[in-house]
């Protein structure tokens, strides 16, 4: 299957900083990326859909100006977590699809603690 | 997305066949059906996804009912390693909404 990475896996910030995570497709080019995070035991929650070269979509619930979303090349996406607060602690995981109806590649997720 | 149903969890033997059921009952004609993996603390893996017919590749096999109302995901030899949440998705477009997903535990 198709490679993603996420950089860094771990991360542990102080409360007020932002922090950038970078999503990356090794060997395909992903025309969509897709944020999601996880809490503890729980399953994952769609946070917002990029497409190249556009704005990202965002759930419903989720801030626009608080998780920033970049998607730039086809290869690479990035979210930065702005003014970060303990409860933005959680796994941030990426994905990447070659398009509507492709199935969808999954990173291997970043964890976020907010101190 | 049409909302799918599993029981949250059940385990195998080790080197026996795995079948983990879903029900989709209000699934649109359009909808596939997906079936992703997670290990702990890992990012979800794709397994397989099917739209009508049966289909298999080197980790799966999936099974639609002709009325496509539910479907099953076949694990040939389950392994340890194949220990995870399995998650069964209906979705039509690249959104995927993850329920709770099956436990699946692998026994020696």
């Amino acid at each position: 299957g198709a490679v993603v990475s996420q950089h860094p896996s771990r991360v542990i910030c102080k409360s007020g900083t932002s922090v950038k995570i970078e999503c990356r497709s090794l060997d395909f080019q992903a025309t969509t990326m897709f944020w999601y995070r996880q809490f503890p035991k729980k399953s994952l929650m769609l946070m917002a859909t990029s497409n190249e070269g556009s704005k990202a979509t965002y759930e419903q619930g989720v801030e626009k100006d608080k998780f920033l979303i970049n998607h730039a090349s086809l290869t690479l996406s990035t979210l930065t977590v702005t003014s970060a607060h303990p409860e933005d602690s959680s796994f941030y995981i990426c994905s990447a699809s070659l398009g509507a109806g492709w199935e969808q590649y999954f990173g291997p997720g970043t964890r976020l603690t907010v101190t | 997305d049409a909302k799918t149903t599993q029981p949250p969890s059940m385990d195998c033997a080790e080197g026996r066949a795995a079948n983990l059921p879903c029900n989709h009952s209000t699934i649109s004609g359009n909808e596939y059906v997906y079936w992703y993996r997670q290990i702990h603390s890992q990012g979800p893996q794709y397994i397989i996804h099917g739209l009508k017919n049966n289909e298999t590749n080197e980790m799966a096999s999936l099974i639609i009912t002709e009325d496509r109302k539910s479907s099953t995901l076949i694990l040939p030899h389950a392994t340890l390693r194949d220990t995870a949440v399995y998650y069964c998705i209906a979705g039509a477009n690249s959104k995927l909404t993850f329920g709770k997903g099956i436990t699946l535990s692998v026994r020696p």
